[in-house]
């Protein structure tokens, strides 16, 4: 089946610095990968959509600035959390869409703490 | 707001009885997917139904939906142990383009099964 990494799997930082993860598609080429977000006991919220080769499209209240999104290839998109603070410590999971397909996949996800 | 609504928010259960969950949602949507969350560990995909399917089969998994009412639900039986986890349905509601894909997750079901 279609396998999703993340890298890295945690993560512990000082506040005001900057933090890049990593999705990639192991077996298949994903035109599109998701950026969501996760606190404790809640939900997942999408943050932006990562197409290949073309500027990220955010949701609305997602700051494009401080979450810097990149997806140079068809297996990578890589999320940056720039200036990050205490209150960006969360659960961020990627998800890469098969081209032409329906089902996303998702990866291990990533737990950032921001000390 | 989020889309899918999910109930119950927690269900507690004893090994071999059945677990039934049930998403609502708002708009149109092109199809329907439940996820299954281990504690801290990324998403798996359960199954997808689209809008123009009524019921679903996968192993132990029936999915039914209702678009007149805007709602689906899940189905486990026989459940075990190994089943606890957090259930998402989440709606695909996009009509294309550079949202085509976007996914939005109710708030989830905890599911405890106990042995």
């Amino acid at each position: 089946g279609a396998v999703v990494s993340q890298h890295p799997s945690w993560v512990i930082c000082k506040s005001g610095t900057s933090v890049k993860i990593e999705c990639r598609s192991l077996d298949f080429q994903a035109t599109t990968m998701f950026w969501y977000r996760q606190f404790p006991k809640q939900s997942l919220m999408l943050m932006a959509t990562s197409n290949e080769g073309s500027k990220a499209t955010y949701e609305q209240g997602v700051e494009k600035d401080k979450f810097l999104i990149n997806h140079a290839s068809l297996t990578l998109s890589t999320l940056t959390v720039t200036s990050a603070h205490p209150e960006d410590s969360s659960f961020y999971i990627c998800s890469a869409r098969l081209v032409n397909g329906d089902t996303q996949y998702f990866g291990p996800g990533t737990r950032l703490t921001v000390l | 707001s989020q889309q899918g609504e999910e109930d119950p928010q927690a269900l507690s259960i004893q090994e071999g009885e059945n677990a039934t969950m049930n998403c609502s949602y708002k708009t149109s949507i092109n199809n329907l997917q439940w996820y299954r969350q281990n504690s801290g560990r990324g998403l798996v995909h359960l199954i997808l139904i689209r809008s123009n399917e009524r019921e679903k089969h996968s192993g132990r998994l029936r999915v039914t939906l209702d678009t007149s009412k805007k709602s689906s639900s899940l189905l486990i039986t026989a459940s075990r142990a190994a089943d606890t986890a957090s259930y998402f349905c989440a709606t695909d509601a996009s009509g294309g383009g550079t949202s085509y894909g976007k996914l939005t997750f109710g708030q989830g079901t905890i599911l405890t099964v106990h042995p």
